[in-house]
């Protein structure tokens, strides 16, 4: 099975901040990466597709970068609503793999 | 509008069964593939088990294997997991979800794009 680690485990940030967290395979999974943002007792809801395709609806100052094992999801300036917790999951091969999740929490 | 709706959660001692059912509205449900997600009480998401849309395929996490059965009926537009021998670590919030399918650069790739809300299985004497 492919594993996902992501960096930080979780990070304390500001509003207009701007946000990086990574994520990285045990394997090349070429773009198969997708990022979801999870709230409190909530569904994770999907941001980004295909590494780097965002998707409808979602609000620009998300994106996603990377490709084979190394990947990003940046937030270009933090809102309040985006404080959550954000996880990575490779969709390159079965079982469809988690990454343990980054907890982004206000400063 | 698009709706996952799960049910059939609860508390059950170990070695028992429980069966999730997942209710699908505002889209053509026998044209994806679905998933069953989990997540323990702190953790993190795990993925469980997928049905192709004829549900001629059926895939699952090692830790399930032989224990839980995926299933679907495309005719009720509903999605199934049985749970048999549960144990402790089973116990988790279970979400169904849609797995979508996009085109970019002549490449196909996969995502959960559709969520329901989740039903909590607890397992515990």
């Amino acid at each position: 099975d492919i594993q996902m680690t992501q960096s930080p485990s979780s990070l304390s940030a500001s509003v207009g901040d701007r946000v990086t967290i990574t994520c990285r395979a045990s394997q090349s999974i070429s773009s198969y990466l997708n990022w979801y943002q999870q709230k409190p007792g909530k569904a994770p809801k999907l941001l980004i597709y295909a590494a780097s395709s965002l998707q409808s609806g979602v609000p620009s100052r998300f994106s996603g970068s990377g490709s084979g094992t190394d990947f990003t999801l940046t937030i270009s300036s933090l809102q309040p609503e985006d404080f959550a917790t954000y996880y990575c999951q490779q969709s390159y091969s079965t079982p469809g793999t988690f990454g343990p999740g980054t907890k982004v929490d206000i400063k | 509008e698009v709706q996952l709706v799960e049910s059939g959660g609860g508390l059950v001692q170990p070695g028992g069964s429980l069966r999730l059912s997942c209710a699908a509205s505002g889209f053509t449900f026998s044209s994806y593939w679905m998933s069953w997600v989990r997540q323990a009480p702190g953790k993190g998401l795990e993925w469980v088990a997928n049905i192709k849309q004829d549900g001629s395929e059926k895939y699952y996490v090692d830790s399930v294997k032989g224990r839980f059965t995926i299933s679907r009926d495309n005719a009720k537009n509903s999605l199934y997991l049985q749970m048999n021998s549960l144990r402790a670590e089973d116990t988790a919030v279970y979400y169904c979800a849609r797995w979508n399918l996009a085109t970019v650069t002549q490449f196909y790739y996969y995502y959960m794009d559709v969520w329901g809300k989740g039903t909590t299985v607890t397992v515990s004497s």
